[in-house]
Formats: C-alpha cells, sequence, structure tokens
C-alpha cells in the first residue's frame, strides 16, 4: 500500500492553468477508474472536487478537471485564483479492496 | 443537513488504548459506508479503515492491520474506531468521512468531520 506520487508542490500566476499529476501502478490507479480528488485548506476537513477520475460533484466550479492515462491520474484547473491556493490529494481504489491517497501537492497562486 | 462529530481523541502512552466515535446524523446511516482517514502534523492524508453500511465488511490499511478495529452501531448512527498498541506514528488527526453513493463501497468521500487529534506519547 505505497502512497500514490504526487509532486510535493506547483504554482502559477491568476488565470493560468496548472496540472498536478498522481502516478500509481496497476493494481491502483490503472486498475480503476475510481480516482478521485480533493481540496485541503490549512485547519480544514478535506473537500472532494473530482470523483471517477473526472467526474465533478455538484457546486464545483468547472475550472477543475480530471483525467487519466494509464498508471497516471491528472487535475487541472483553468484559470487559476487565489481561493484555488491549496493542498490537493489523489486517492484510489486499490486491488486489495484498500483506498490509497497520494502525499498531496501544496498548490502556491503567485 | 449532514453532520460527522467525531470525538475520543486525546494523550494516550505508547502501547495504550482509545476509541474513537463519530457520531452521524443528517441521513440514512446504515445506507452508506464509512472510513477513517488520519493525517499526521504537516503531513498527507492516510486511509485506515472502512466499513460497509451493514458492517459486515470491513478493511485496513496495513499500518494498522491487527491494531484497530472498526466497528459502527447502525442503531445509534455511530461510527468507531478502538486503536490498540498505540505507537508514536499514529499521532494524527482522525477524520471520519462519508461515502457518496448508497451501497458502494468504493465510492468517494462526500463528508467529512472536523476531526480529533490523538497524540501518542509518554
Amino acid at each position: 500500500q505505497s502512497a500514490l506520487t504526487q509532486p510535493a508542490s506547483v504554482s502559477g500566476s491568476p488565470g493560468q492553468p496548472i496540472t498536478i499529476s498522481c502516478t500509481g501502478t496497476s493494481s491502483d490507479v490503472g486498475g480503476y477508474n475510481y480516482v478521485s480528488w480533493y481540496q485541503q485548506h490549512p485547519g480544514k476537513a478535506p473537500k472532494l472536487m473530482i470523483y471517477d477520475v473526472s467526474n465533478r460533484p455538484s457546486g464545483v466550479s468547472n475550472r477543475f478537471s480530471g483525467s487519466k492515462s494509464g498508471n497516471t491520474a491528472s487535475l487541472t484547473i483553468s484559470g487559476l485564483q487565489a481561493e484555488d491556493e491549496a493542498d490537493y490529494y489523489c486517492s484510489s481504489y486499490t486491488s486489495t479492496s484498500t483506498l490509497v491517497f497520494g502525499g498531496g501537492t501544496k498548490l502556491t497562486v503567485l | 443537513e449532514v453532520q460527522l462529530l467525531e470525538s475520543g481523541g486525546g494523550l494516550v502512552q505508547p502501547g495504550g488504548s482509545l476509541r474513537l466515535s463519530c457520531a452521524a446524523s443528517g441521513f440514512t446511516f446504515n445506507n452508506y459506508a464509512m472510513s477513517w482517514v488520519r493525517q499526521a502534523p504537516g503531513k498527507g492524508l492516510e486511509w485506515v479503515s472502512g466499513i460497509s453500511g451493514s458492517g459486515s465488511t470491513t478493511n485496513y490499511a496495513d499500518s494498522v492491520k491487527g491494531r484497530f478495529t472498526i466497528s459502527r452501531d447502525n442503531s445509534k448512527s455511530t461510527l468507531y474506531l478502538q486503536m490498540n498498541s498505540l505507537r508514536a506514528d499514529d499521532t494524527a488527526i482522525y477524520y471520519c468521512a462519508k461515502v457518496s453513493v448508497a451501497g458502494v463501497y468504493r465510492s468517494p468521500f462526500d463528508y467529512w468531520g472536523q476531526g480529533t487529534l490523538v497524540t501518542v506519547s509518554s
């Protein structure tokens, strides 16, 4: 149950797009379309932003989108806004019926 | 309105035990799988354990298997985590989380509690 691999940090200017990658194996990300992305602001509980690779829950901005290719999933935020500055975590269902998270990515809006 | 309220955290010595509770309201509790997710200070999220709506299916992360036990009392709409043989690296905020789709164990978490802090230290 090794954690999924995410970049420790990414940054971008307001209005620019950014992409966060999440790399796993064929036993998790590559084997199932059950990848989710969570946003966490300091001192707050995580918030679901993307589920089942590319679906947005009601109320989440359409600036957030998800995709997957092989063992790597990606979260893209288009048109960065100041309030997007937060930590982002990917997660995936696994072949052992468990869940695994990525190490997290700190997004800085410059 | 869905609410999840954790309790039971605190300071415990290495090797000790603690039981966390998560009181749920605002939804039909026994229809939804639940999980515990923890976050060590300044670190990332770690899934700890999950349980199906009926309680018949449970799963654990390797890091806690054999030491932690997840359970639920659907008559009380409450989720539990019994933690034994606690170690320093179990120190974390423990969140309970509800899956988004009734009856689907692997669906994502749409609601989280605010967490309860567990500190393992002598």
